[in-house]
């Protein structure tokens, strides 16, 4: 079965700097998709941005940026250029296989101080 | 972009009713719904997967007695807890897929119940 894990259960950055949450994934698959979310207080799931498993170069979208490494089955997520309304939690999720289930990791708390 | 709607958004009913949950894709045809489970400061716990017009599958453990999920249409996905009991208390969170999910997944706000 296919599992993540998230060794960070906090983390807290200063507003304006760079932090990176860390998620490893365990699975047999070779095709598979990655998700990086983020639930605000709301808890509404936010996608942050998505890797596809045969795609080598890293997925960004703006001051989010994940470091992929296939062969490590590492997936880490880099935030620059904090901001206030980054706090949150963060969950790295993995799908793959024919039934598109997200399977998730237990989550990394975010702070952000001003 | 892709929006589901989730209704109620927070729901109290007294121990022993059935509490119905409403999940609706508003802007495209969910073929896959996912029901989820989430308890504070602990990650979703999937609960049961739902096609359009078959049954749905339910993660090992989930009573599908309990839980009942109905997936009509490529719109609608309810899930609907039986005999509540207060231990069903907790926030349940839907999500859908237009069938290919590795193009992304959109949740519902999600639904706080509390069996009193």
């Amino acid at each position: 079965a296919q599992t993540v894990t998230q060794s960070q259960p906090e983390m807290s950055v200063q507003e304006a700097e760079t932090v990176t949450l860390s998620c490893t994934y365990d699975t047999s698959e070779s095709d598979y998709y990655l998700f990086w979310y983020k639930q605000p207080p709301s808890r509404q799931m936010i996608l942050v941005i998505r890797q596809e498993a045969y795609k080598q170069q890293n997925a960004t979208e703006n001051r989010f940026s994940v470091n992929f490494q296939k062969a490590a089955k590492s997936f880490s997520l880099k935030i620059s250029d904090s901001q206030l309304g980054d706090a949150a939690m963060y969950f790295c999720a993995y799908s793959g296989g024919s039934n598109y289930k997200l399977t998730f990791g237990k989550g990394t708390l975010l702070t952000v101080n001003p | 972009g892709a929006v589901v709607s989730q209704h109620p958004s927070r729901v109290i009913c007294k121990s022993g009713t059935s509490v119905k949950i409403e999940c609706r894709s508003l802007d495209f045809q969910a073929t896959t719904m996912f029901w989820y489970r989430q308890f504070p400061k602990q990650s979703l716990m999937l609960m049961a997967t739902s096609n359009e017009g078959s049954k749905a599958t339910y993660e090992q453990g989930v009573e599908k007695d309990k839980f009942l999920i109905n997936h009509a249409s490529l719109t609608l996905s309810t899930l609907t807890v039986t005999s509540a009991h207060p231990e069903d208390s907790s926030f349940y969170i839907c999500s859908a897929t237009p069938g290919l999910g590795f193009y992304g997944y959109t949740f519902g706000s999600g639904t706080r119940l509390t069996v009193v």
